[in-house]
């Protein structure tokens, strides 16, 4: 089942901070977090193992709250860099291993 | 990271030909995943490409329209058959080292069928 994404879009200014949400109704085992920008393939950005595990990468972070079955990603002091689709996958528990995608977050920073 | 070699780029098909993608990883990889996007939409995968035996198809997909061979741990094709115009998609190979890992994506195949 489709992990559910909030917000659709975001309009930022560059400097500002966003959040985006990304939340699933089954038990997950980690959490992709994906970049595309328009006519590019989607680019990784971090991965959330079950273990409620934050990670930083510059100024993009993330979280993972597996009892909450959601995961959150941070963007900080946003660059015009930043604008694009964000996407996250989720897997779940046992032997599965395939990622589902949520609907895609649009974010779009302006100067 | 698996650097990710998809075959072709893009490409224009007639309507009721079928198109062969490539996808060759420079490493071996444990997971091999093919996905579908259309414009504008979210990632959906279509199977999991298993080396060695029969790919494993997402509800909605079907072996004889989308038949994949998985001949060992760095290479994969998919096969886009008997096409329609409701066919024109990206379609993207992706791959994983094991769960663990970052999955990562091919740039993709930009498919127009007329």
């Amino acid at each position: 089942q489709q992990p559910v994404q909030s917000p659709q879009a975001v309009i930022l200014r560059e400097g500002e901070d966003a959040v985006i949400n990304c939340s699933s109704s089954k038990a997950l085992y980690s959490v992709h977090w994906y970049r595309q920008k328009h006519g590019e393939a989607p680019v990784f950005l971090m991965i959330l193992l079950k273990g409620g595990e934050q990670k930083g990468h510059e100024k993009i972070s993330a979280s993972f709250n597996e009892k909450k079955q959601q995961s959150s990603l941070y963007l900080t002091a946003s660059q015009l860099s930043y604008s694009g689709t964000y996407f996250c996958g989720t897997a779940p528990g046992g032997s599965a291993r395939q990622l589902t995608f949520g609907s895609g977050t649009q974010l779009t920073v302006l100067p | 990271s698996a650097v990710i070699s998809q075959k072709p780029s893009r490409d224009i098909c007639q309507r009721g030909t079928s198109l062969t993608i490539q996808c060759q990883v420079d490493s071996q990889v444990t997971m091999m995943f093919w996905y579908r996007q259309q414009p504008g939409q979210s990632l959906t995968l279509i199977a999991t490409a298993n080396q060695g035996s029969e790919a494993t198809y997402e509800s909605g997909f079907v072996i004889d329209k989308f038949p994949i061979s998985r001949p060992n741990l760095t290479f994969s094709t998919l096969t886009v058959s008997n096409m329609s115009p409701e066919d024109s998609s990206i379609y993207l190979c992706s791959v994983r080292a094991d769960p663990n890992q970052p999955q990562h994506f091919g740039d993709g195949t930009r498919l127009s069928i007329l």
